[in-house]
């Protein structure tokens, strides 16, 4: 079973900064808090990670609180090719098994 | 450019038609996996290899059969394929040492078995 929670679904207004929210109140302290998009039914995309600084990279921005229990990843100027579905994911080593949860359908409207 | 070729994109065949699909990486990682994604189910892993050689099951391996020979290869083989292996397949890699390292997946194999 995935170890993070997502909302199913969230809209956001095409220039507006979209705000995906992400609950892994069981994470431990090695865990990585990894977050992958997947646009309609092509391959997972990578989009960034973080232990427990907040990190930014071109793509988007992610928040973790320091609790770590949860994260929020920010695409800053959402435009209408970031509707994907988002997925939240955390994972100690590089070859621990990526469990992909539901994720988060988000639509970008015009 | 660093990319995870999967060959083919779309495959339709008859239950039992032994069929492979290849998947190769030019980014010289360790870790290959290979994952089905089918509606209402997200994506399971269905095998995974550590280096050339080592391989091991994922969650859902019955079925399938995967080779690791070359680095840069994973093939996936489907000896006897039936009806419910129709799914969408990626195959996807990843360096080993550190965990800071995100996966990359391939484009996907869209499988129809009837």
């Amino acid at each position: 079973d995935a170890k993070t929670t997502q909302p199913p679904s969230m809209d956001c207004a095409e220039g507006r900064a979209a705000n995906l929210p992400c609950n892994h109140s069981t994470i431990s302290g090695n865990e990585y808090v990894y977050w992958y998009r997947q646009i309609h039914s092509q391959g997972p995309q990578y989009i960034i990670h973080g232990l427990k600084n907040n990190e930014t990279n071109e793509m988007a921005s992610l928040i973790i609180t320091e609790d770590r229990k949860s994260s929020t990843l920010i695409l800053p100027h959402a435009t209408l090719r970031d509707t994907a579905v988002y997925y939240c994911i955390v994972k100690e080593t590089s070859y621990d098994k990526v469990i992909f949860g539901p994720g988060t359908s988000l639509s970008v409207i015009p | 450019e660093a990319q995870v070729t999967q060959n083919p994109r779309y495959l339709i065949t008859v239950t039992g038609k032994k069929l492979t699909v290849t998947c190769s990486q030019n980014m010289n990682h360790e870790y290959m996996s290979w994952y089905r994604q089918d509606p209402g189910l997200g994506l399971r892993q269905i095998y995974y290899s550590m280096n050339v050689e080592v391989t091991d099951k994922g969650d859902v391996p019955e079925g399938y059969k995967v080779s690791r020979k070359e680095k840069r290869n994973f093939p996936l083989i489907l000896e006897s394929p039936s009806p419910n292996q129709t799914s969408l397949y990626f195959c996807a890699s990843s360096q080993l040492v550190g965990a800071y390292y995100g996966y990359t997946f391939g484009s996907g194999t869209r499988l129809t078995v009837v």
